[in-house]
This record gives C-alpha cells, structure tokens and sequence, in this order.
C-alpha cells in the first residue's frame, strides 16, 4: 500500500542557511513519482520539484533540491539559502500506478525562516 | 487559460443540507482528483477519476460522492453535510502522458453548523 511520512511537524532555519525536510515513503510498485509541494499561508499549492523512481541523478530546480535515497526509501528536500518567503507548510506526494495514478500526500512540516 | 478553476470558493451549509462543489479545467488532462485538508493537516485523496468515465474513491469517500461528466469537468457531492466535513477542498488535475505535475485549483472552504 501507498504510504507518505513527514517526520517533522515544524522546523525553524536562520535566514540564508540550508534546511531538509524529510520524507520517506513506501510502495510496492517499481515505477513512481515524488513531489513536494509549499502551501504559504494564501493557501495555494505550488509545485516545487519532482523526481521519477527511475531518474539516475537527484533532482534540483534552483535552490530546491531532492535528495532521493532509493534504498531507504527517503525523498527529502533540501532547501539552500533559505528566504523569508520560504515560510510555509512543505508537503511531500508520491504517485505510483496504484489504482490508477493515485497521489497521496504527507501530513506536511511547516517551516519557519527567521530573520 | 484558467488552470483548474473550482466554484464557489466559501460556502457554509447546515447538517443535513447538500451541495456540489463544481472543479473545471481547460488543460485536457485526463486525470482529476479531489482532496480535502482539515487544519494544520495534509491533503487527503476523497475521490479520483484517472481517465474520463471513471471514478475511484480514495482514503476518506464516506459521505461524498463524485461525476466526472466530461474531460473538463469533476464535480463532488456532499449528500447530507456533517459537521465532520468542515474543511478546504482542493480539485486536481493531471495530464498522464505530459508533465508530472499536478496542477490544483485555489480550494473551497467549506463550514458545516
């Protein structure tokens, strides 16, 4: 069965240091989709990054980056010099062939930049 | 190009009342979901509909129910409203063979007295 697991309720990063935050996952299906996605505080989701089950290198779309841990079944996002703009919840998705394309979702880790 | 649009955007019914929250998009994906997101809480699947035609029920279908009446349009039923279904509604959408990315609408909050 399809399960997502955010660890981290809540997590606190000083202005322009790095940040993770974890997920981990687990499917039984060989080919699946993961995804993180900010929620700020206006309630919209944004797509931040993806990575494919079978993609040899980790993701990276400017100062988000996936560290895809296969073994261990972990996707984490690393976020490099963190903004105050950067507060907001972080959601962690996966989608396999389950059913039909199914995405679930982790409970989310709000992060908070401080100044 | 709207994206995935989702009407109305607040509504607050009483127990017992029934609604239909509308979700449309113009991108001609193929698949559509439906979320709910309680308070500080994640998106849980309610409903999808992976091809037009067909529906599945995701972790919490109790008390809803869904139509995917064409490509562009998913609509979810709330036949009885209970104050247990007061939250933030999310429709999705996704185009199977194209992107990856899941595209949302800005979500109803919905009130149930």
């Amino acid at each position: 069965a399809q399960k997502i697991t955010q660890t981290q309720p809540g997590m606190f990063v000083q202005e322009k240091e790095a940040v993770t935050l974890d997920c981990t996952y687990d499917t039984s299906d060989p080919s699946y989709g993961l995804f993180w996605y900010k929620q700020p505080s206006s309630g919209e989701m944004i797509f931040l990054i993806y990575q494919g089950s079978y993609d040899q290198q980790n993701a990276t779309e400017g100062r988000y980056s996936l560290n895809f841990q296969k073994a261990r079944k972990s996707a984490n996002l690393v976020i490099s010099a963190s903004q105050l703009g950067d507060s907001a919840m972080y959601f962690c998705a996966m989608r396999d062939h389950t059913g039909g394309f199914k995405t679930i979702f982790g409970a989310g880790t709000r992060l908070f930049v401080k100044a | 190009n709207a994206g995935v649009t989702q009407t109305p955007k607040f509504q607050v019914l009483k127990t017992g009342q029934s609604m239909t929250l509308q979700c449309a998009q113009d991108m001609n994906h193929n698949s559509m979901y439906w979320y709910r997101q309680d308070p500080g809480m994640g998106l849980r699947l309610i409903y999808y509909s992976a091809s037009e035609g067909t529906t599945d029920k995701g972790e919490v279908p109790n008390g809803y129910n869904v139509s995917r009446l064409n490509k562009r349009e998913f609509s979810l039923r709330l036949e009885s409203a209970a104050p247990s279904q007061t939250s933030v509604y999310f429709c999705a959408s996704i185009q199977l063979a194209g992107s990856n990315e899941q595209f949302f609408g800005p979500g109803t909050r919905l009130t149930v007295l």
